[in-house]
């Protein structure tokens, strides 16, 4: 399975941009690239995914870049609801077959 | 719509005992995941049904872990006998279909603690 990095902890400010790095060097040309977060005593919960242009939805933004081998998640203004593990994950079929969870990035924001 | 319904949220049994979880995923959707999430882990993926047939079972401990989905609806998973490490939160999740642009709804889970 294609593997993804993350840094194990970041931290930001409220209401504040938070940008989350994601490095999957090894991505394939099908992989689709997926983000979920875990709010603490949560279910994981999607944010968003794309595979090549850049997405945007009402809880997020994200950037692949033009190589595809790292992408990041953008909070445009982060609230303390927001502090949450986040998971970048590929998808060899796009969808939420098999999806393969690594550690993930603890974000927290300080008010 | 209602969410992924799981029970019990907690619950704690000693090794070399039975338990049994159980999901009700959201309404209309045909593929349904159980996944174990050992603390300071991210889940892993135990088995994944398409209705009532399992798609993918390769890492689910067979001699002690088993799940069904008779119905095609909701699914039980059981442990027997349950060990030490087999503390973690069991999450259950839901997708409406094997396709692409397809996201997945999880439940809050079930805590086992194994004493």
């Amino acid at each position: 399975d294609a593997k993804t990095t993350q840094p194990n902890s970041m931290e930001s400010n409220e209401e504040e941009p938070v940008h989350l790095p994601c490095n999957h060097s090894t991505i394939s040309g099908t992989d689709y690239i997926h983000w979920y977060r875990q709010l603490p005593s949560q279910g994981p919960e999607y944010v968003i995914h794309g595979l090549t242009s850049n997405v945007n939805n009402r809880m997020a933004s994200l950037a692949i870049a033009e190589d595809r081998k790292s992408s990041t998640l953008i909070l445009h203004r982060a609230t303390l609801r927001d502090a949450a593990v986040y998971y970048c994950i590929l998808s060899p079929g796009g969808g939420a077959d098999g999806l393969t969870f690594g550690k993930g990035t603890h974000l927290i924001i300080q008010p | 719509e209602a969410g992924v319904a799981q029970s019990p949220r907690y619950k704690i049994i000693e090794k070399r005992q039975s338990v049994a979880f159980w999901c009700n995923p959201i309404s209309g959707h045909a593929t349904l995941y159980w996944y174990q999430q050992i603390l300071g882990q991210g889940p892993k993926l135990l088995i994944q049904f398409q209705n009532n047939g399992v798609v993918d079972d390769s890492q689910l401990p067979k001699d002690r872990f088993s799940a069904e989905r008779l119905k095609g609806v909701d699914s039980t998973l059981k442990i027997q006998p349950a060990k030490l490490e087999d503390s973690a939160v069991y999450l259950c999740a839901s997708s409406r279909q094997r396709a692409k642009n397809t996201e997945a709804f999880f439940g809050q889970g079930t805590r086992l603690t194994v004493v």
